[in-house]
C-alpha cells in the first residue's frame, strides 16, 4: 500500500504527559498537512510543510504543539503537557504542489485520548 | 475569517433516491473545492473535486456544481446505495497559496435499503 500512513493509530495518555505522532506521506509528495478532528466536526487545519519548511501554522497550534519534517519525508507532531481538550483524531495528509495534482490524500489518523 | 457552512447535518434517503448536500464558503479567493467521504474510524477519502474555472463536474453517480457568484457548491449523488452511507465533508481552499483545506461541519448520510 503506497498511501499515507500514521503511527500509532490509537494513543491513550494521562494529562500532563507528552505524546508524539508520526506521519509517512506518499513518497513523491512534497506537501504534508496536519489536521485535527473532534467528534462530529470537520477536520481543522493545524500546519503544513513544503518539503522540510513549515510554511503555515494555525492559531489553533498552541506553544505546546510542535511539528517537524526534518528531511522532507516523514513528519512528527508532538504535544507537550497534554490536556483533556487535546483529545481528538489527528489526521495527516499529503499532496504535490503542482496543478492539477494538488489533491490532498489523508491517512487513517491517530486517535488521542487524554485521561 | 475563512468559513465553510454545510447543510444538512443529517440526511436519510431510500436506496435508489438522490441525495444533495450544499455548502457555502466565505473566502472569495477560494479556487478549489473537494468533497470527502469519511467512514467510521477512517481518514477522509476524496470522492470528487472541482476548480473555480469549471461550473460542473460529473463522475458516474456523483456530480458537483459550483456557483462562484453566490459562493455555493453542491454534491449530488444519484441512485444511492447502502454503501454510500457515511459522513461527507465539503472543503474549500486556495490551491496556489498553500492549499490548506477549510472544511464544512459534515453531513451524515444514511441510505436505507
Amino acid at each position: 500500500d503506497t498511501g499515507v500512513s500514521q503511527d500509532p493509530r490509537h494513543k491513550i495518555t494521562k494529562r500532563g504527559q507528552n505524546v508524539t505522532f508520526r506521519c509517512d506521506p506518499i513518497s513523491e509528495h512534497n506537501r504534508l498537512y496536519w489536521y485535527r478532528q473532534t467528534l462530529g466536526q470537520g477536520p481543522e487545519f493545524l500546519t503544513y510543510f513544503q518539503n522540510e519548511a513549515q510554511l503555515e501554522k494555525s492559531r489553533l497550534l498552541s506553544d505546546r504543539f510542535s511539528a517537524e519534517r526534518p528531511k522532507g519525508s516523514f513528519s512528527t507532531l508532538e504535544i507537550q503537557r497534554t490536556e483533556q481538550g487535546d483529545s481528538a483524531m489527528y489526521l495527516c495528509a499529503s499532496s504535490l504542489d503542482v496543478f492539477p495534482k494538488e489533491t490532498q490524500y489523508f491517512g487513517p489518523g491517530t486517535r488521542l485520548l487524554v485521561l | 475569517g475563512e468559513n465553510v457552512e454545510q447543510h444538512p447535518s443529517t440526511l436519510s434517503v431510500q436506496e435508489g433516491d438522490s441525495a444533495v448536500i450544499k455548502c457555502t464558503y466565505s473566502d472569495s479567493a477560494s479556487n478549489y473545492f473537494p468533497w470527502y467521504k469519511q467512514e467510521l474510524g477512517k481518514g477522509p477519502q476524496l470522492i470528487i473535486d472541482i476548480r473555480s474555472n469549471v461550473g460542473e463536474k460529473k463522475d458516474q453517480r456523483i456530480a458537483v456544481t459550483l456557483n462562484k457568484t453566490a459562493k455555493h457548491f453542491s454534491l449530488h449523488i444519484t441512485e444511492t446505495q447502502p454503501e454510500d452511507s457515511a459522513v461527507y465533508f465539503c472543503a474549500a481552499s486556495r490551491y496556489n497559496q498553500g492549499g490548506k483545506l477549510i472544511f464544512g461541519q459534515g453531513t451524515e448520510l444514511s441510505v436505507k435499503p
